[in-house]
This record gives C-alpha cells, structure tokens and sequence, in this order.
C-alpha cells in the first residue's frame, strides 16, 4: 500500500513535443505529491508539486494533473526541450505517517533535437 | 533558502573500513531528515528516517549495525557504513522537510574496493 507505481520507464519525445508521465498510489492517506527531476551524479530537484484539494497545477512549462477518485497523478512537460532529457521521479508522502516520502521507479526522458 | 549540503560527494574505501557521509542544513533546522539509497538506474530506496535527538526509525530490511545514523543537532545528520563491503557501494543521498517541501543533498557516491 506504500507504493507508488511509475509508467513509462523511459520516454522519447521529439523537441517541441509532450512529454507524459503517469504514476498511480494505493494509500488514502497520501496527501502530498511531488515530481522531481535528477540528471546522473545529482541529487533530485522539485519540479513542481500538488495537494489532493486541487486537480491541476502549472509552473512553467509543467503541468501537474491529479484525479484522487482513481488515485493518479500525471506530470506533463509542455514545449520538450534537449535540456529537460533527465530522470524523473513521482513520489508521495502522508503528513501522518512521520512524512517519509515514497518515491515511483522512475522514467528516463530523452529529448531528441 | 532550505539548502542541504553532502559531504563528500564521492568515497572510495577499502572492505571492511567504515565510511562517514555528513548532511547539513545550512539556513534552516531540520528536524527530520531522511536517508535514501540508489542503485544505477533504480529509485531512491528509503533507508531510514533520523529525528534529532532520539534513535533513528530504519526501514524493514536495512541494517541498523551497518548503517549508523547519528543526528545530533537540527542542523546535521550523519550516516556511517560501517565495515563497507562491495555490495554497499552505492549512491547515498539525504533529505529534510524544510518549509516548502522536501530538500536534498547531492548525494553521495560510495564505491568500496
């Protein structure tokens, strides 16, 4: 139940383009989820991240999209760009449950120019 | 703000020597902070949570005999892996829960020899 479970595990997109990536959690409690972005040798860095009070959330060119009845979340990255080939990360955590933070498998992104 | 510095970045160290990984908060107290570990092309796996001043909480399967976390202060965290074997070598990174969300180190690369 502690899960979060990430789709796809790796993604080409050409520059300009959407790039999407799904992640799904089981655990109601949930009530915080961010994405993050790590390049090789790094630690992650937020991206952007959402409440379960609000459906959709934009920063930039990322967009957050939550649906708590089918317990999912996506991330889109409008306007791919070379720069943003990384790997990302899902995660959840429940402000209850002494805030660990759950982390999906991860999905490589290349952005081919 | 809500920086986490990690030192060292990168360690070599024999089999069976003991290897020390420090976290600080550098404008911020942190509490909590948690230890996570990376294996090529996988997840950040949670090892253990660390609250200042009491025992750390370890997660189901990882040693608490190998991986000593000591955190003495709100403003370091230390994670020791004692009598390093190969098998341990792997990209060690830390977090804290500042006031917007998580932060985290830039990890470290343990390689043991």
């Amino acid at each position: 139940q502690q899960q979060v479970k990430q789709s796809p595990q790796s993604l080409i997109v050409q520059k300009g383009g959407i790039s999407i990536i799904n992640c799904a959690y089981e655990n109601t409690a949930f009530d915080y989820f961010p994405w993050y972005q790590q390049f090789p040798g790094k630690g992650p860095a937020l991206l952007i991240a959402i409440r379960p009070d609000v459906s959709e959330k934009k920063e930039g060119r990322f967009t957050i999209s939550f649906n708590k009845s089918a317990k999912q979340f996506s991330l889109h990255i409008m306007d791919s760009q070379p720069g943003d080939s990384a790997t990302y990360f899902c995660a959840a955590s429940s402000s209850s449950n002494t805030g660990k933070l759950i982390f999906g498998q991860g999905t490589t992104l290349q952005v081919k120019p | 703000g809500a920086v986490v510095s990690q030192h060292p970045s990168w360690v070599i160290c024999k089999s069976g020597t003991s290897v020390k990984i420090e976290c600080r908060s550098l404008d911020f107290q942190a509490t909590t902070m948690f230890w996570y570990r990376q294996f090529p092309k996988q997840s950040l796996m949670l090892m253990a949570t660390s609250n200042e001043g009491s025992k750390a909480t370890y997660e189901q399967g990882v040693e608490k005999d190998k991986f000593l976390i000591n955190h003495a202060s709100l403003t370091l965290s230390t994670l020791t892996v004692t009598s390093a074997h190969p098998e341990d070598s792997s990209f060690y990174i830390c977090s804290a829960i500042a006031n917007y969300g998580y932060t985290f180190g830039s990890g470290t690369r343990l390689t043991v020899v």
